[in-house]
């Protein structure tokens, strides 16, 4: 596709479910991130892949979030026993390239809104 | 987390007036970057300056880098309705794969 795809753009569950959000990034785009929006505030880093390794997951809040990107391509946030503070907006951004040698730009998807009852 | 804070959290302003933003942010940086957000929407790319230039500009847009200071700013020159939207900078630090965002600026331009 032209740009970065998300689904699904709304999610709504309840306390305790398992929820997965995915991520098409621009073809060709060989470094993903994971990004995490609260209302009022900016996006918040969770993960960022170079190709099929998480090489930065720092951002991930426990060990109940988890990402990943088998093809190198489509990626897949994984969140478990979900709780009502995960309620947020996941943004997905793709750039050209990663790592040290990535000065670029990131091209985001218009988010995934998760609400947990 | 995040690294960088702007300045204003809001700014509310008459079209064709500027609007100013600033980031301050707090560790060495590769590059800086701005992007803008409309209600309920992605970040969508303004611009990008790097850590050895001081000022930078696109179309209605000047950003301005002081690497001593840690901080830079943003001018929307002659504004829009259309302008309205949130502002964010974004920092990659030295040697770090991701990208960091500020809190953001909410501009509100009055036709």
């Amino acid at each position: 596709g032209a740009g970065v795809s998300q689904t699904p753009s709304n999610k709504v569950t309840e306390k305790g479910k398992y929820v997965e959000l995915r991520c098409d990034p621009i073809s060709g785009h060989t470094a993903l991130y994971w990004y995490r929006q609260s209302l009022g505030q900016g996006p918040e880093f969770l993960i960022y892949f170079q190709g099929t390794g998480a090489a930065d997951d720092s951002g991930l809040p426990n060990d109940r979030f988890f990402a990943v990107r088998p093809e190198g391509s489509v990626s897949t946030l994984k969140i478990q026993r979900t709780e009502r503070g995960d309620s947020a907006v996941y943004l997905c951004a793709s750039s050209l390239r990663g790592g040290r040698i990535n000065t670029g730009e990131l091209f985001f998807g218009e988010g995934s809104r998760l609400t947990v009852l | 987390s995040q690294q960088g804070e702007e300045d204003p959290q809001a700014l509310s302003i008459q079209e064709g007036e500027n609007a100013t933003m600033n980031c301050s942010y707090k560790t060495s940086i590769n590059n800086l970057q701005w992007y803008r957000q409309n209600s309920g929407r992605g970040l969508v790319h303004l611009i990008l300056i790097r850590s050895n230039e001081r000022e930078k500009h696109s179309g209605r847009l000047r950003v301005t880098l002081d690497t001593s200071k840690k901080s830079s700013s943003l001018l929307i020159t002659a504004s829009r309705a259309a302008d309205t939207a949130s502002y964010f900078c974004a920092t990659r630090e030295t040697g770090a794969n991701n990208l960091f965002f500020g809190t953001g600026t909410r501009l509100t331009v009055i036709p």
